[in-house]
């Protein structure tokens, strides 16, 4: 069964800097996709970012943009310029391609990102 | 367009009754999943379903079942409800196939409470 790994239950960031949150996962597919999800406390799960596994060039999404190293099983997330609308409980997430897993979405425990003004 | 919903917003039930849980998915999508997400945890699958079945299911016991229509709704059951179910529960749609199409959206959720 694949796994995903949140290692910083929190982070915190001052408004305009850089901060980095990072994943690991565990699996011995080779076709899946990677998610990282943003939950408010409005707790309105968002799609901020995702990666195909196939493809090596790192995803980008404006200020979000991943870091995606396929063989060391790990897949952060960077968040350029900082704004206080980015805090929120971030989530990491694993779809299988094919297989017994197809079609689920494997969640982190989820890291609490703190926007300082 | 509109985008995934969910109702109730909130509800109240005591131990032992059961419960309904309704969600629409995101206008062209055909797939909907469910998921369970305790407080301050990652949400975990409980199933999916895709034309009017169930394709996968999480670690859920029989307690949890649902079921999809025609129009791709989908409802989400759960019989002699514990304290332990008081949880958010969270609906997806996504367009099923695989690849970029298949990524899941997400409904504001459900906030069960069990008493």
């Amino acid at each position: 069964a694949q796994t995903v790994t949140q290692s910083q239950p929190e982070m915190s960031v001052q408004e305009a800097e850089t901060v980095t949150l990072s994943c690991t996962y565990d699996t011995s597919e080779s076709d899946y996709y990677l998610f990282w999800y943003k939950q408010p406390p409005s707790r309105q799960m968002i799609l901020v970012i995702r990666q195909e596994a196939y493809k090596q060039q790192n995803a980008t999404e404006n200020r979000f943009s991943v870091n995606f190293q396929k063989a060391a099983k790990s897949f952060s997330l960077k968040i350029s310029d900082s704004q206080l609308g980015d805090a929120a409980m971030y989530f990491c997430a694993y779809r299988s391609e094919g297989g017994t897993s197809y079609g689920k979405l494997t969640f982190g425990q989820g890291t609490i990102l703190t926007v300082h003004p | 367009d509109a985008g995934v919903t969910q109702s109730p917003t909130h509800l109240i039930k005591t131990r032992g009754q059961q419960v309904t849980l309704r969600c629409s998915p995101k206008s062209g999508h055909d797939t909907v999943s469910w998921y369970q997400q305790a407080l301050g945890q990652g949400p975990q699958f409980i199933f999916q379903y895709y034309e009017e079945e169930e394709r996968q299911r999480g670690n859920f016991p029989d307690r949890f079942s649902g079921h999809q229509f025609p129009n791709y709704s989908s409802e989400l059951n759960v019989n002699a409800l514990l304290l332990g179910d008081s949880a958010l529960y969270l609906c997806a749609s996504s367009l099923h196939g695989g690849g970029v199409a298949d990524t899941q959206y997400f409904g504001p959720g459900t906030r069960l409470t069990v008493l």
